[in-house]
C-alpha cells in the first residue's frame, strides 16, 4: 500500500542547534501533520498542513516549530533552537482529502543533549 | 481537551480466540473514531474507523461505538499471531484535524 518516508531514522543533536526532519508523503496527498511522542507517553498532534498553509496547531507546537512544504518536495518539521524536552519520536502522516485516512511514517526519534 | 484512554494495557490471547479492546473519550463532541496498527517498529497503519453509533464488521475485526457512553471498541474473531501489535485507538472532531490518541493496547497472540 500508499508509504510515507521519514528521513533521518535517528538525529542526535545538541540543545540549540537546529534540526530539520523530513516527510515524503504519498505522492497524491494533500493534507498533512506531525505528531510527537515522549517516550512511554501517547502520541500528541503538532500541526496539518494544506494547501501550502498551517490549518491547525496544538499547544505543543512552540514558536521554535516551522513545517514547510517548498515545491511539493519534502514536508518538513524545522526546530530552532531546539531544547531538551524536544527528544521524542516525531512521526510525520498525510492523507488525500479531509474524508480518508491518514498514513503514517515510521517516525524519527530525536534525541537532544 | 480530549483525554483518551485505552484498556487493557495488555493482553495475551491464544490463537483462534476473541480479542476485545476498549477505548474510552472525554470529548462528547467527537465525530471520527478510528483504531491504528502498529507492529513493532513500524508505522501506524489505519485498521478501521467507524463515524456513527452501531456496529461495523470488516473481515475478522469489528467496531463498536457508543457515543452517549464515550466509549468504542475493536474485537477480533480468530486472532492470528499476526494480529500481535500495539493497537491504538484515536479520535477527532473533524477529518482533517488532527487525532487524539491513546496509549496503546499491546496483544500477543500465542499458537
Amino acid at each position: 500500500g500508499p508509504k510515507v518516508l521519514q528521513i533521518p531514522s535517528h538525529q542526535i543533536i545538541d540543545m540549540g542547534q537546529m534540526v530539520t526532519l523530513n516527510c515524503d508523503p504519498v505522492s497524491n496527498h494533500l493534507y498533512f501533520y506531525w505528531y510527537k511522542q515522549i517516550l512511554g507517553q501517547q502520541m500528541e498532534f503538532l500541526v496539518n498542513f494544506y494547501n501550502g498553509k498551517v490549518m491547525e496547531k496544538s499547544k505543543l507546537f512552540k514558536d521554535q516549530f516551522s513545517v514547510e512544504r517548498p515545491d511539493g518536495s519534502y514536508f518538513t518539521l524545522k526546530i530552532q533552537p531546539t531544547a531538551l524536552e524536544d527528544s521524542a519520536v516525531y512521526f510525520c502522516a498525510s492523507s488525500l482529502a479531509r474524508d480518508y485516512e491518514q498514513y503514517f511514517g515510521p517516525g524519527t526519534r530525536l534525541t537532544v543533549l | 481537551q480530549q483525554n483518551v484512554q485505552q484498556s487493557p494495557e495488555s493482553l495475551i490471547v491464544p490463537e483462534g480466540a476473541r480479542t476485545s479492546l476498549n477505548c474510552t473519550f472525554s470529548d462528547s463532541a467527537s465525530q471520527y473514531f478510528w483504531w491504528y496498527r502498529q507492529h513493532s517498529g513500524k508505522a501506524p497503519k489505519a485498521l478501521m474507523s467507524i463515524f456513527s453509533n452501531g456496529e461495523k464488521e470488516e473481515g475478522r475485526f469489528t467496531i463498536h461505538l457508543n457515543k452517549a457512553s464515550l466509549h468504542f471498541s475493536l474485537h477480533i474473531r480468530d486472532s492470528q499471531p499476526s494480529d500481535s501489535a500495539l493497537y491504538l485507538c484515536a479520535v477527532s472532531r473533524d477529518y482533517a484535524q488532527g487525532l487524539t490518541f491513546g496509549l496503546g493496547t499491546r496483544v500477543s497472540v500465542f499458537p
